[in-house]
C-alpha cells in the first residue's frame, strides 16, 4: 500500500522567511496530493492541492511542486507570518481511494 | 472551501456508556465520509470509510461493533462509540468528499472525547 514520509518533523523560521516541507510517496498510482494545515484543537484545513498532471501550483504565498518521477512533492510558504504556525500534513491518494497522510510537520514562525 | 461540521465539539462520558458524534456536510452532498482518530502530536489514523446508504468499510484493527458508523443521508454520518473505555479517549475527526468522482475532502473541526 501507499506510504507517505514527511520531513522535517519540526521547523522553525523567522517571520518573513520561507518554509519548505517535503513529502515522498511510494505508490506511483497516486494522483492527488493535498496539503492540510491543522491548528491546535481544530480539524485539518485544506490549504492547497495538486494533481498528477500538474507540476506546480501557486496560491498567493503558498505553492506546491510535484515531481512524479522522483515521487515527491513539496509545500513552499513564502513571507511567513506568525499565523502560519501550525502542524502541516501532506497526503497522497489514488482517485477514489482513501488518503494516506504523512506524519506531520510542526511549523513555528518566530516573530 | 466547503463546510463540514461536527457535533459535539467536546464530550465527556463515563466508562460503559455510548457516545454519538455527528458529521454534517453543510453546503454540499457527500457521497463518502471518512472517520479518523488522532492521538496527541500524531497524524490522522483512518478508522472507516462510509458511503451513503451502504455499510461502512473499516480499517484493519478497528472494531466495527465498537465504532458504529451510519451514513443515512448525503449530508450526515454518525459515529457511535459503544461501551466506551478510557482508552477510547481521543480526537475524532470526520471528512467528507463530494459527489461521485470528486477527490477533494474537507474536514470537520473534530470532537474531543474524554472517557472517565
Amino acid at each position: 500500500g501507499e506510504n507517505v514520509e514527511q520531513h522535517p518533523s519540526t521547523l522553525s523560521v523567522q517571520e518573513g522567511d520561507s518554509a519548505v516541507i517535503k513529502c515522498t510517496y511510494s505508490d506511483s498510482a497516486s494522483n492527488y496530493f493535498p496539503w492540510y494545515k491543522q491548528e491546535l484543537g481544530k480539524g485539518p484545513q485544506l490549504i492547497i492541492d495538486i494533481r498528477s498532471n500538474v507540476g506546480e501550483k501557486k496560491d498567493q504565498r503558498i505553492a506546491v511542486t510535484l515531481n512524479k518521477t522522483a515521487k515527491h512533492f513539496s509545500l513552499h510558504i513564502t513571507e511567513t507570518q506568525p499565523e502560519d504556525s501550525a502542524v502541516y500534513f501532506c497526503a497522497a491518494s489514488t482517485r477514489g481511494q482513501n488518503f494516506v497522510f504523512g506524519p506531520g510537520t510542526r511549523l513555528s514562525v518566530l516573530p | 472551501g466547503a463546510v463540514v461540521s461536527q457535533h459535539p465539539s467536546r464530550v465527556i462520558c463515563k466508562s460503559g456508556t455510548s457516545v454519538k458524534i455527528e458529521c454534517r456536510s453543510l453546503d454540499f452532498q457527500a457521497t463518502t465520509m471518512f472517520w479518523y482518530r488522532q492521538f496527541p502530536k500524531k497524524s490522522l489514523m483512518l478508522m472507516a470509510t462510509s458511503n451513503e446508504g451502504s455499510k461502512a468499510t473499516y480499517e484493519q484493527g478497528v472494531e466495527k461493533d465498537k465504532f458504529l458508523i451510519n451514513h443515512a443521508s448525503l449530508t450526515l454520518s454518525t459515529l457511535t462509540v459503544t461501551s466506551a473505555h478510557p482508552e477510547d479517549s481521543s480526537f475524532y475527526i470526520c471528512s467528507a468528499r463530494g459527489l461521485a468522482g470528486g477527490v477533494v475532502s474537507y474536514f470537520g473541526p473534530g470532537t474531543r472525547l474524554t472517557v472517565t
